[in-house]
């Protein structure tokens, strides 16, 4: 069966320190993943999709930069953290064709 | 995706019906309606999806007008843990995985004890 594998679940950073955060997909091949952000309150934001190995595409400027080192593999980083890059990451995949989009367990960042 | 729009929020009393709308007057007919739902701090929850049929599930059951302009989820007999925030999305779904997959603010459903 597919799952998805999102860590760490919460993490504390002081402003200024760098991120990595990753996503591991198990038991399909050639995913298409994304990252969102979700602010307090708020709605879905999606940050990058990536079609395949290396393949990034970016939907909003912003501090933060994602990276597919290998084809079940999704690292969001940043090189420094804002205190407005607070917030609740997801990541998801999807597979070509398919009928679902599958939802990590997402990490709780906070920037202080 | 077609783009759609939902109340930003509902509150709905224990043991009745959720009835939460959504519009999608753009959408196409490659573009199928999915529903998902969040509860605080976890990831969505897909909970059913449609093209033009009513679709029925053991969560919630899905009313497509036949113009497919809007649609309605149900959820027969709500109950505190359906308190959750409520996503609609119309993706293409024979080209689901190549599409940006975009959320709205959804709809905040509230079950009132």
């Amino acid at each position: 069966s597919q799952t998805i594998h999102q860590w760490p679940a919460t993490l504390v950073q002081p402003v200024g320190s760098p991120l990595s955060l990753e996503c591991t997909v198990e038991g399909t091949s050639n995913p298409n993943l994304y990252w969102y952000r979700q602010a307090a309150g708020r709605g879905l934001q999606l940050l990058f999709y990536s079609v395949g190995i290396g393949q990034i595409s970016s939907e909003v400027p912003q501090n933060l930069s994602a990276s597919r080192p290998q084809d079940r593999q999704f690292i969001l980083s940043s090189k420094k953290l804002l205190l407005s890059d607070s917030g609740f990451y997801l990541c998801a995949w999807t597979n070509l064709g398919g009928t679902e989009a599958f939802f990590g367990q997402g990490t709780r960042l906070t920037v202080v | 995706d077609a783009k759609t729009t939902q109340p930003t929020s509902m509150d709905c009393a224990e043991g009745r019906a959720a009835n939460l709308p959504c519009n999608h007057s753009t959408i196409s007919g490659n573009e199928y309606v999915y529903w998902y739902r969040q509860i605080h701090s976890q990831g969505p929850q897909y909970i059913i999806h449609g093209l033009k049929n009513n679709e029925t599930n053991e969560m919630a059951s899905l009313i497509i007008t036949e113009d497919r302009k809007s649609s309605t989820l149900i959820l027969p007999h709500a109950t505190l843990r359906d308190t959750a925030v409520y996503y609609c999305i119309a993706p293409i779904v024979y080209n689901f995985g190549n599409e940006k997959l975009t959320f709205g603010t959804g709809t905040r459903l509230t079950i009132i004890p």
